[in-house]
């Protein structure tokens, strides 16, 4: 089946660590999108890729890093630098660098202990 | 800049009652539509878009939306909701011809009463 998958489901991060959050699609899609969920808040960009080896910010990048080596894979990493990570973090995914339908993985949820 | 406001936080409905939700954009131009679905700890489900045509779109789960240009909405109904209708939803709206990003809405949380 194709799709989006995401891990962990849950994520816990200790103050100052680095915790990086795995997006995987076999859709052969271009473009590949962070979002950060808060209640009330509804969707919020974090960073995309519309090509491989190449990012954008989105509305709210700082804290976050990315990268894009494969064309299947676009990691999240959360530093310590975001002080405020909890939330759920959604992958999303479009077959162009075009307005098209995005399709979501699962979500992972990142808690701070 | 492209907005999305969904007036309504919350809506409860009675099951077999009539639903529709709100959704208003802003953007200068012709803009592509969409309306997702979330159940609670879940992704975004697609439900039904609107790139062009005609302006009444039908989607999954007996969903449909109606693009009015002139009230600048895109609103989402169904003739008898189901309790399993139960979940958040958002609308998000793209620049026709732009690069990908969309624009959500904060979501309507419908809750549906027996």
């Amino acid at each position: 089946d194709g799709g989006i998958t995401q891990s962990p489901k849950y994520l816990f991060r200790k103050e100052g660590q680095n915790v990086t959050l795995s997006c995987e699609q076999n859709l052969n899609h271009d473009a590949m999108y962070w979002y950060r969920q808060d209640p009330g808040q509804g969707l919020r960009l974090i960073y995309y890729s519309q090509i491989v080896n190449d990012f954008q910010k989105g509305d709210i990048a700082e804290g976050y890093s990315v990268s894009r080596e494969k064309k299947e894979s676009f990691p999240l990493t959360v530093t310590s630098a975001q002080k405020n990570p909890t939330a759920f973090y959604l992958c999303a995914s479009t077959q162009t660098d075009r307005v098209g339908t995005q399709y979501f993985g699962p979500g992972t949820r990142l808690l701070v202990l | 800049a492209q907005s999305v406001t969904q007036p309504d936080i919350h809506i409860t409905v009675s099951e077999g009652a009539s639903l529709e939700l709100r959704c208003n954009y802003s953007y200068g131009a012709t803009p592509y539509l969409f309306w997702y679905v979330q159940s609670p700890g879940q992704g975004l489900q697609l439900l039904l878009k609107y790139f062009s045509g005609d302006t009444l779109v039908q989607g999954i789960k007996g969903f449909e939306a109606e693009f009015k240009r002139s009230q600048s909405s895109f609103n989402l109904r169904k003739p008898s909701v189901h309790w399993s209708d139960a979940a958040e939803y958002f609308c998000a709206v793209g620049a026709v011809g732009g690069y990908s990003t969309l624009t959500f809405g904060k979501g309507t949380m419908l809750l549906v009463s027996p």
